[in-house]
């Protein structure tokens, strides 16, 4: 089992650029959420999406959009990117199992905007 | 609002000595609460979960956790520390059942002394 699988790795882009971040979620699962860990804090809630829509979302502003696919992957999609969106993006997956439901998380994609 | 505070951003212990990472929430509802572990460029890793059952609660690695309502804590413990326990800790809390929307705290790292 390949587990939770985000892609790029690293990159960079240049203030004002969009960027998309991939997931690929523990086999199984069928829910995916993402977080943003800035430098030196705790992961902050993006988004969840389950059976292709947005379920929840966290504060964050509407340049932060995603997208899930009939193959449960998705996609975080941050349009004009600020200085400030210098972060460690995390996916989580996960399947509903009531009180004993857990997320899985991947290694994240750190991206730096310069 | 849910919401966690995690008291000491950095906490260092000798090898084999006790651990403890303090942990305290704040929920209208009955908590989800979990212990996750970062290892330096990596994703998280599950601990161990409080779901209602039993107030201790044991995890993987010789980690466990005490829930107390009344002082609405989930401190972290370990009887005695091993170099491989040096890592970043997360605390957080769940507004539902199981890991859905997390809320975590802003972590502490943990130094090991040989």
């Amino acid at each position: 089992d390949a587990g939770v699988t985000q892609s790029p790795t690293h990159l960079i882009k240049t203030r004002g650029q969009q960027v998309t971040l991939r997931c690929s979620p523990k086999s199984g699962h069928d829910t995916v959420s993402w977080y943003q860990q800035a430098l030196g804090q705790g992961p902050q809630f993006i988004f969840q999406y389950y059976e292709e829509e947005e379920r929840q979302r966290g504060n964050f502003p509407d340049r932060f959009s995603g997208h899930q696919f009939p193959n449960y992957s998705s996609e975080l999609n941050v349009n004009a990117l600020l200085l400030g969106d210098s972060a460690l993006y995390l996916c989580a997956s996960s399947r509903w199992e009531g009180k004993n439901t857990e997320a899985f998380f991947g290694q994240g994609t750190r991206l730096t905007v310069v | 609002a849910q919401s966690v505070t995690q008291l000491g951003s950095h906490v260092s212990v000798s090898e084999g000595a006790l651990v403890l990472l303090r942990c305290n929430y704040s929920s209208s509802v009955p908590p989800y609460l979990f212990w996750y572990v970062q290892y330096p460029n990596q994703g998280l890793q599950l601990l161990l979960k409080y779901t209602s059952a039993a107030t201790l609660v044991k995890g993987i690695n010789g980690f466990e956790a005490e829930f107390k309502k009344s002082e609405t804590s989930f401190h972290l413990t370990k009887p005695s520390a091993h170099m491989s326990d040096a890592a970043e800790y997360f605390c957080a809390v769940s507004e539902s059942r199981g890991a859905q929307k997390l809320v975590f705290g802003q972590g502490t790292r943990l130094t090991i002394n040989p």
